[in-house]
């Protein structure tokens, strides 16, 4: 069966300092790979996503980055934290083309800077 | 582009009451919905899903929801609520031509009362 994996579930940081998130995905292959945030009381905005390893799109430009270094791993990261990346961060996969398919969600890290 | 609304941010009903949750979308091509749930601090999980065929969608937990083209609408309902639904609920679309991306709409709070 198809499981998704995201750790770590919780984490609290300090301003500049690094972040790596790492999320990976089991009984698929090439699957599409994908990085939400969602802030507080709001929804879920796309920061990442991937059809294959090392094809990464950003969706919106900020001071994280993404990588996939291997077809089922999909790492976040970012080298100085700011206040503004608190939130909560979920990893998702697809399997598929042409949209005929549901995202499957990790489930989530909560991330605090402080 | 594509977008959803959900235009209400928060939903306090009764349980055993009716309730249904709004969804609109804007897209220029062929489209697939979906309703997830989030219950706090979790990952998201698919309630129901329209894909193609009939425009009344049959998912879990007793929800049900209607495509309606015309309207670009694709409301969530359910018969009779229970405490157990109080979650965050979120309405998303994909593009048929380009699968790769899911949008979601800002979510929906539902709020079961006793």
């Amino acid at each position: 069966s198809q499981t998704i994996h995201q750790w770590p579930a919780t984490l609290v940081q300090p301003v500049g300092s690094p972040l790596s998130l790492e999320c990976t995905v089991e009984g698929t292959s090439n699957p599409n790979l994908y990085w939400y945030r969602q802030a507080a009381g709001r929804g879920l905005q796309l920061l990442f996503y991937s059809v294959g390893i090392g094809q990464i799109s950003s969706e919106v430009p900020q001071n994280l980055s993404a990588s996939r270094p291997q077809d089922r791993q999909f790492i976040l990261s970012s080298k100085k934290l700011l206040l503004s990346d608190s939130g909560f961060y979920l990893c998702a996969y697809s399997s598929g083309f042409g949209g005929r398919t549901e995202a499957f969600f990790g489930q989530g890290t909560r991330l605090t800077v402080v | 582009a594509q977008s959803v609304t959900q235009l209400d941010s928060q939903v306090p009903v009764f349980e055993e009451a009716p309730v249904e949750l709004r969804c609109n979308y804007s897209s220029s091509v062929s489209v697939y919905l979906f309703w997830y749930v989030q219950y706090p601090n979790q990952g998201l999980q698919l309630l129901l899903k329209y894909l193609s065929g009939s425009t009344l969608v049959k998912g879990i937990n007793g929800f049900e929801a209607e495509f309606n083209k015309s309207q670009t609408s694709f409301h969530l309902r359910k018969p009779s609520v229970h405490i157990s639904d109080t979650a965050e609920y979120f309405c998303a679309v994909t593009e048929g031509n380009y699968g790769q991306n899911f949008v979601f709409g800002p979510g929906t709070r539902l709020s079961v009362l006793p």
